[in-house]
């Protein structure tokens, strides 16, 4: 089945750094979402993408689909505490009979002070 | 973004016992889900939840352990039957609204089974 690759699985990061996290797939997606988990917590959904090659910002946050609609990526500029957490990366393919969520497999942020 | 609930938050639970564990959502949805997240793992889909029809499940899950129901288009429940400790997971509910290709989660359910 499909697998999606997240890198880096864990950032230590200083506040106000920027981080960047990205994901690769071995098949295409029609979409990319982007979720953050709190501990105790469901994923909340960031960025969703829907187009290749589209960048879309949702405030601090910047993620792009990539051209090849196999990767995407996750920027995070000015990291504050509340930014910790893990990210998830989702592909979404929709082949009209069904529709799958993939996850990959997180990157755990944590930010000092 | 369409509000969903589940119940119970958490429980611990014997051995040999069964939990259902209701999701509740604010509107009406096309599409329901089921996941497992084991601890510290990313998540996995256990079935997607149909309105009047039985669920569809992926590979390795079961309709006998983990039954499904959805009896119309704002609920549906999810049964983790004879349990054993490696059923210990966060199950989150999620649904699709509207856009087909966003979705959101529920909050979970921490099970813990001794």
């Amino acid at each position: 089945g499909q697998q999606l690759n997240q890198s880096p699985q864990s950032m230590f990061i200083q506040e106000g750094e920027d981080v960047s996290m990205n994901c690769t797939s071995s098949s295409i997606f029609n979409t990319w979402l982007w979720y953050k988990q709190d501990p105790g917590e469901g994923p909340v959904l960031l960025i969703a993408l829907y187009k290749a090659g589209e960048l879309t910002s949702n405030g601090r946050l910047t993620a792009q689909f990539g051209i090849t609609r196999k990767d995407s990526f996750l920027n995070i500029s000015a990291s504050i505490p509340s930014d910790v957490g893990i990210y998830f990366c989702a592909g979404h393919l929709n082949t009209g009979t069904a529709s799958k969520l993939t996850f990959g497999t997180g990157t755990r942020l944590q930010v000092t002070l | 973004s369409a509000v969903i609930s589940q119940k119970p938050s958490r429980d611990i639970c014997q051995r040999g016992t069964s939990l259902t564990i209701q999701c509740q959502v604010d509107s009406q949805v096309t599409m329901m889900f089921w996941y497992r997240q084991q601890p510290g793992q990313s998540l996995t889909l256990i079935a997607t939840a149909n309105q009047g029809s039985e669920a569809t499940y992926e590979s390795g899950f079961v309709i006998d352990k983990f039954p499904i129901s959805r009896p119309n288009l704002t609920f549906s429940t999810l049964t983790v039957s004879n349990m054993s400790p490696e059923d210990s997971s966060i199950y989150l509910c999620s649904v699709v609204q509207e856009s087909y290709n966003e979705q959101f989660f529920g909050p979970g359910t921490r099970l813990t089974v001794l």
